[in-house]
């Protein structure tokens, strides 16, 4: 089946650790987004990449990091520079390099849960 | 920039009850609308999307939506709401072309919960 999947699930993050979330997808398509959700407040763009070894800030990029060496995959670091990490992380994707803005659907993963201990 | 406003965080409805959702957004150019939908614990699925044409938009499970320009809206509505539909709702905007590949601008939700 075509998707994105997201890795871990749930994860558990010792204050003052880097933990790397990951994010696959086999629809082939250009463009990849990670998104914050936290409760009440949406979703948040932290990241995104239009194309392979390119990617950009979106509104909350502070203290985190990303890569695109592959077109398939599109890997999150929340680094220890992030304050306040506890949320719902999801990884998006859509078919062409301007995405939605071209009337293209963003597709979603199922989402990481990341916790600070 | 874009801004979305969903005018209410929680909309509690009786079963087979009709719904709507509201959603007014804030652009100085043209956009494109999305609505979305989030079960517990999983990720958004498109239930529909507004690019040109008729203002009256079909979606998925029976919802519709009816972008109206002057009013800046975008509500989301079904004639008749089943428990599977509780979940959270957002509504989602964002420019037209222009190169841009940003992403989409998303108000913050409204959880919709179904009374038996």
């Amino acid at each position: 089946d075509g998707g994105i999947t997201q890795s871990p699930k749930y994860l558990f993050r010792k204050e003052g650790q880097n933990v790397t979330l990951s994010c696959e997808q086999n629809l082939n398509h250009d463009a990849m987004y990670w998104y914050r959700q936290d409760p009440g407040q949406g979703l948040r763009l932290i990241y995104y990449s239009q194309i392979v070894n390119d990617f950009q800030k979106g509104d909350i990029a502070e203290g985190y990091s990303v890569s695109r060496e592959k077109k398939e995959s599109f890997p999150l670091t929340v680094t220890s520079a992030q304050k306040n990490p506890t949320a719902f992380y999801l990884c998006a994707s859509s078919r062409t390099q301007t995405g939605p803005n071209s009337g293209n659907t963003i597709y979603f993963g199922e989402g990481s849960w990341l916790t600070v201990v | 920039a874009q801004s979305v406003t969903q005018l209410d965080s929680q909309v509690p409805v009786f079963e087979e009850a009709p719904v709507e959702l509201r959603c007014n957004y804030s652009s100085s150019v043209s956009v494109y609308l999305f609505w979305y939908v989030q079960y517990p614990n999983q990720g958004l699925q498109l239930l529909l999307k507004y690019l040109s044409g008729s203002t009256l938009v079909k979606g998925i499970n029976g919802f519709e939506a009816e972008f109206n320009k002057s009013q800046t809206s975008f509500h989301l509505r079904k004639p008749s709401v089943h428990i599977s539909d509780t979940a959270e709702y957002f509504c989602a905007v964002v420019p037209l072309g222009g190169g841009g590949a940003d992403g989409l601008t998303f108000g913050k939700g409204t959880h919709l919960i179904i009374q038996p």
